[in-house]
């Protein structure tokens, strides 16, 4: 099973700044399988990115996701209000498809 | 438009039973592969099972294995999780989601229901 290893746990930003958050598998996702959330308290996961790096529907280009292998990163060029939430990354190259324990972004 | 909406959800008994019940409108149920995550009170998310279109490929975490039964009706747009044998560890909100895109199975979901809350506690 691949672990997904997330990180900062929580990220303290202001409105307005960069936020960088990293996703690290504990070995190569096969054909970069990998995805986005974003959930709100008491919200449902939201899709962002999927395939390493394809915006979902309607989902605003300051959301960018990259990388490859077992390294992956989503960055939110400037936060928005409403960016301020926890973020999960998600294999599903590989069975059983398993999530990142989540990075939290909160207001500083 | 879409909507997962979830039931079947409520306080059990260590070792009981429960049945979930998720009914889809809005698109084709029967091309899409269904699925089922849950999130532990405070934690992360956890796949549990997916369920071919057709039904005929299931998949299950190895923590619910022997213990869970997805299925699914395509005729009444309805996808289930039969829950035997609980334990205090699958106390979850428990979320039904859709595969991306229709006729394949994608393995990521960009539609969620707001959750059955399961609490197994004596």
């Amino acid at each position: 099973e691949i672990v997904l290893t997330q990180s900062p746990g929580t990220l303290s930003l202001s409105p307005g700044e960069r936020a960088t958050l990293s996703c690290r598998a504990s070995q190569s996702v096969t054909g970069s399988y990998l995805a986005w959330y974003q959930q709100k308290p008491g919200q449902a996961p939201r899709l962002l990115i999927y395939g390493a790096s394809t915006r979902a529907t309607d989902i605003p280009d300051r959301f960018t996701g990259s990388g490859s292998g077992a390294d992956f990163t989503l960055t939110i060029s400037r936060l928005e209000p409403e960016d301020f939430a926890v973020y999960y990354c998600q294999q599903y190259g590989n069975s059983p498809q398993t999530f990142g324990q989540g990075t939290r972004v909160e207001i500083k | 438009e879409v909507q997962l909406v979830e039931s079947g959800g409520g306080l059990v008994k260590p070792g009981g039973s429960l049945r979930l019940a998720c009914a889809a409108s809005g698109f084709t149920f029967s091309s899409y592969t269904m699925n089922w995550v849950r999130q532990a009170p405070g934690k992360g998310l956890e796949w549990v099972s997916s369920i071919g279109a057709g039904g005929t490929f299931i998949y299950y975490a190895d923590s619910v294995k022997g213990r869970f039964t997805i299925s699914r009706d395509n005729a009444q747009n309805s996808l289930y999780l039969q829950m035997n044998s609980l334990r205090a560890e699958d106390t979850a909100l428990y979320y039904c989601a859709r595969d991306h895109f229709h006729t394949v199975t994608t393995g990521f979901y960009n539609y969620w229901g707001h959750g059955a809350l399961v609490t197994v506690s004596s």
